[in-house]
C-alpha cells in the first residue's frame, strides 16, 4: 500500500514555464515533508521541506505547498529551466522518527 | 567532505551468490538508512540505523537480506543468496539525528543474472 503517490510518472514544460509536480499522502501522522531532486546516475538531492505547521514553503525558484486537508503538496518551479531536468521525489513523514516514505517519482522534462 | 560513499558502483552476480554493499556515512552524522529504487516502487526504505543500533528494519524484505553498522563510519548490506527480483538500485543515505535532511550517496546498480 502506497502511503505517499506521486500520480504523474513524466512531465514535460517549456523553459520559462511554470512546472507544478504534485504528492498525495495518506497517513495523517505525517508531519514533515521534503521533495529530492534526482539526475541519472546519482544519489537524489534535497531541494525544499516543509512542516505541517507551514502551508507554504520557499526558497528561490522553488515554493512548497501543502494542504493538509486534502493531504496533498506540491512543488512548483518558477520559471523552470532546462537544468530543472530531473527525476523529483517526494517523501513525508514522523519527524520524530526520521522515517520518510517516498514516492515513486515524477520525471520532469523542461524543454528548451 | 566527500559526501556518502558507496561501493561497488555496480555489481553483477548470479543468482544464488552472496552479494555485500557498502556504505561511508559522512563524518559527524549519526542516523544511517538504505534505500532501494525500483521502477514499480520508487525508493523503499529497507532500514535505518541511529547512532550504530538499527532501530525499524520493517522494510526489510526477506530475511535473505540483512544490514550491519559494527561502528559509525561503515555499514553493509548483504543479500544472502541473491535472486533476480533484487535487481535495483541501493542507496545509503546519512543525516544528523536532529536534521530532517538526508544525504544520499550515488548509489549501487545490483544486477542479478
Amino acid at each position: 500500500d502506497q502511503q505517499v503517490k506521486q500520480n504523474s510518472p513524466s512531465l514535460s514544460v517549456q523553459e520559462g514555464r511554470i512546472s507544478i509536480l504534485n504528492c498525495d499522502y495518506t497517513n495523517s501522522m505525517f508531519d514533515y515533508f521534503l521533495w529530492y531532486k534526482k539526475y541519472p546516475a546519482e544519489g537524489p538531492t534535497f531541494l525544499i521541506s516543509i512542516s505541517s505547521i507551514k502551508d507554504k514553503n520557499e526558497d528561490g525558484r522553488f515554493t512548497v505547498f501543502l494542504n493538509k486537508s486534502a493531504k496533498h503538496l506540491s512543488l512548483h518551479i518558477v520559471p523552470s529551466q532546462p537544468g530543472d531536468s530531473a527525476v523529483y521525489f517526494c517523501a513525508a513523514g514522523d519527524s520524530g522518527t526520521y522515517k520518510y516514505i517516498f514516492g515513486t517519482g515524477t520525471r520532469l522534462k523542461v524543454l528548451a | 567532505d566527500a559526501g556518502v560513499i558507496q561501493s561497488p558502483r555496480h555489481e553483477v552476480t548470479e543468482m544464488g551468490q552472496e552479494v555485500t554493499l557498502r556504505c561511508k556515512p559522512i563524518s559527524g552524522h549519526n542516523s544511517l538508512f538504505w534505500y532501494r529504487q525500483t521502477m514499480m516502487r520508487g525508493l523503499e526504505l529497507l532500514i535505518y540505523f541511529n547512532n550504530n543500533v538499527p532501530i525499524d528494519d520493517s522494510g526489510m524484505p526477506e530475511d535473505r537480506f540483512s544490514a550491519k553498522m559494527p561502528n559509525a563510519s561503515f555499514s553493509t548490506l548483504k543479500i544472502q543468496p541473491s535472486e533476480p527480483r533484487d535487481s535495483a538500485v541501493y542507496f545509503c543515505a546519512s543525516s544528523f539525528w536532529t536534521e530532517t535532511e538526508a544525504f544520499f550517496g550515488q548509489g549501487t546498480r545490483l544486477t542479478v543474472v
